[in-house]
């Protein structure tokens, strides 16, 4: 089983919607967490950073359930430059530094 | 500022050659990281420096990878006798280690490596 696990999707969202997608961990020493975004044939660019709970960016929300070994991203009023493969990433208290990543979520936005 | 850059951005070798793949990190992060990620594949981890200590090698898939950091800023990779499922993107990043949010890693736009 890998250690960080996302739902490749594709997720089809109408522009101006919402959508959530989560990634699941399975070492629980994993304490901080990350979402990248990246774009076809791009590297990945930092969208997110989560060292406690949740973090919130605009449009953008991340909830971390610690009991339960998830973080979720939640996109409001999706636009359509928001289509991108996301990618969560789980850093551990052991391997400071060292992130592990999913293989990634597809969200697609149509107008 | 400057962002991570990386070289070649490109790269076909053939099977048995040696390559090296160039990293140049963000001016004044003190931390590097190398990933690759294979078509469809999120990113795999390879090594990571942190300033002076020994790096974490612990994602090398084989001895013919290796990995150096000169003077804690530029990373070279080298991969020796190239096969053909080495052929990937090589992505490297960087962060600022020792404050707040520092673990935030930051990346180059990748090596794209084809072995024929």
């Amino acid at each position: 089983r890998k250690e960080v696990e996302q739902d490749p999707g594709p997720f089809n969202v109408p522009e101006g919607a919402t959508v959530a997608f989560n990634c699941t961990y399975s070492n629980s020493a994993s304490q901080s967490f990350f979402w990248y975004r990246q774009d076809c044939r791009k590297e990945p660019k930092l969208l997110m950073s989560v060292y406690s709970s949740g973090n919130e960016d605009g449009r953008f929300t991340a909830q971390l359930n610690r009991a339960s070994q998830y973080i979720s991203l939640l996109i409001r009023d999706s636009k359509l430059s928001d289509s991108a493969t996301y990618l969560c990433g789980a850093m551990t208290t052991d391997s400071w530094g060292k992130l592990q990543f999913g293989a990634g979520t597809q969200v697609v936005v149509t107008p | 500022g400057a962002g991570v850059s990386q070289s070649p951005s490109n790269k076909v070798t053939e099977k048995g050659k040696d390559v090296e793949l160039r990293c140049d990190p963000i001016s004044g992060h003190t931390a590097l990281y190398w990933y690759r990620q294979s078509l469809g594949q999120g990113l795999e981890f390879l090594i990571y420096f942190q300033g002076n200590s020994a790096p974490d090698k612990s994602g090398l898939p084989s001895d013919r990878f290796s990995a150096e950091r000169t003077g804690g800023s530029v990373s070279t990779l080298t991969i020796q006798r190239t096969q053909q499922e080495d052929s990937a993107v090589y992505l490297c990043a960087s962060s600022l280690r020792g404050l707040a949010r520092s673990y935030e890693q930051y990346f180059g736009p990748g090596t794209r490596l084809t072995v024929t």
